[in-house]
């Protein structure tokens, strides 16, 4: 069936590089993506969100990037901090009458070393 | 708001016994999402309730599994009965789908099975 799926497992970065998270799908009916972080012992946490009608989205320190031709999916985070080390997840989704469910990809870890 | 509220955090049981994992969405909340955290297979979509219905349960590995969403602010998981293979990582999270599909998780019950 069609999932998400993450190109690399773990990236390794020093304090204040530029990170970047790949994510391919393959579900080209997907709509909505997602990314989330996950500390050791936590749920997966919000970080920022795209919808299919755009290819870029800016937060605080982070910009997610949308190409739809190739259906990949990335993660930028700017001058990268330790407290940003954890497991970053890509999610897909899908909008329907009754609702939406979440798919995930099986996650990158981040290890940003001082 | 508390956020999505699972109990317990820790649960260890011995083969072949009943278990049940309980959720509280965040309030105002219509969709609820219960998931499964593996090292091998990530983060699985167990079933997922939209106004207190189940909407899709394909991702229940067994009948062994069971959820039930009475009301709108409490859902349980049950397994019954358990086997070692069912350790894992359960989360619940919820949605307002009005909003857009960004779901909140809970902490997490880790259920180990002996």
């Amino acid at each position: 069936g069609e999932s998400v799926g993450l190109h690399l497992p773990t990236l390794s970065v020093q304090e204040g590089d530029n990170s970047i998270i790949n994510c391919a799908y393959s579900n080209s009916a997907s709509d909505y993506f997602i990314w989330y972080k996950q500390e050791s012992g936590k749920g997966p946490q919000f970080i920022i969100d795209i919808r299919s009608n755009m290819d870029k989205r800016q937060g605080q320190r982070v910009t997610v990037l949308l190409n739809k031709t190739v259906k990949h999916l990335s993660l930028q985070i700017a001058a990268t901090q330790p407290g940003d080390s954890a497991v970053y997840f890509c999610a897909e989704s899908t909008a329907n009458q009754a609702g939406t469910a979440l798919i995930f990809g099986k996650g990158t870890t981040l290890s940003v070393s001082s | 708001d508390a956020g999505v509220i699972q109990s317990p955090r820790h649960e260890v049981t011995e083969m072949g016994q009943e278990v049940t994992l309980r959720c509280k969405p965040i309030s105002g909340h219509n969709s609820l999402f219960w998931y499964r955290q593996t090292m091998m297979r990530g983060l699985e979509l167990l079933i997922y309730f939209n106004n207190n219905v189940p909407i899709d349960d394909s991702g229940m590995p067994e009948d062994r599994f069971s959820a039930k969403m009475p009301n709108a602010s409490f859902s349980t998981l049950k397994i019954q009965p358990s086997e070692p293979r069912d350790s894992a990582v359960y989360f619940c999270a919820s949605s307002f789908r009005g909003l857009g599909t960004e779901a909140f998780f809970g902490q997490g019950t880790r259920l180990t099975v002996v």
